[in-house]
């Protein structure tokens, strides 16, 4: 059975820290592995993922995969309050007859607080 | 360019009664997936909907169902409602890859 798990469940840091979350995933037929920031509701996106050992970066937030090990980081540097949420993982498994977009898997998220 | 839009936002049921939840798409998109997230269990995938076609669904019973219309819009069914059917159900729309965009949710009460 396809699964993703995102650890920690919980984090509580101070502002100006730097903060590591890890996904990893047992799928088969993987095609890609995203990244979601969910404050109240609506998941953002955040990264896309295809390639092992390219980081992605956007201001203070980058992200790598590691294809062969088969996990993800989120870092996220200088925290701030604002990036209090809760960081979801997902990976896109391609569907048996090769359409265009997969099926998207879930983990339970990371839950983050950043304390003043 | 408008984001996509659930309706409604928020509605309480009974248990045993049906609903429906609604779900417009960013223009230009034409896949569009329909999640449900608990507290328990997260983000669960629920089946996703291209050019009218339902392409892949996930393991939630026959009560659960949707359909996509022409213009992309899409609903989704719940039938013979129950407790556990409480959640937020989340829409998303794509162009083509899984970068997703969501709505922000119908939150859904069965009481």
């Amino acid at each position: 059975e396809d699964k993703v798990v995102q650890s920690p469940l919980s984090l509580v840091v101070h502002e100006g820290d730097t903060v590591t979350l890890n996904c990893s995933y047992e799928v088969t037929n993987f095609r890609s592995l995203l990244w979601y920031k969910q404050e109240k509701k609506a998941p953002t996106f955040l990264f896309m993922l295809t390639s092992s050992g390219i980081e992605k970066k956007s201001g203070r937030l980058s992200s790598i995969l590691d294809k062969k090990e088969l996990f993800s980081i989120l870092n996220i540097t200088a925290t701030q309050t604002g990036d209090s949420a809760i960081y979801l993982c997902a990976v896109e498994v391609g569907l048996n007859y090769g359409g265009s977009q997969g099926n998207l898997i879930f983990g339970k998220g990371t839950k983050l607080s950043v304390k003043p | 360019k408008a984001g996509v839009t659930q309706t409604p936002r928020y509605l309480i049921k009974t248990r045993g009664q049906q609903v429906t939840l609604s779900c417009s798409p960013i223009s230009g998109h034409r896949s569009v997936s329909w999640y449900q997230q608990t507290p328990g269990q997260g983000l669960q995938f629920l089946f996703e909907y291209f050019s009218e076609t339902q392409r892949n669904k996930g393991n939630f019973p026959g009560r659960f169902s949707g359909r996509q219309f022409s213009n992309s819009r899409s609903e989704m069914n719940v039938s013979t409602l129950e407790l556990g059917d409480s959640a937020l159900y989340l829409c998303a729309s794509s162009r083509e890859r899984a970068e997703q965009y969501f709505g922000p949710g119908t939150r859904l009460t069965v009481t």
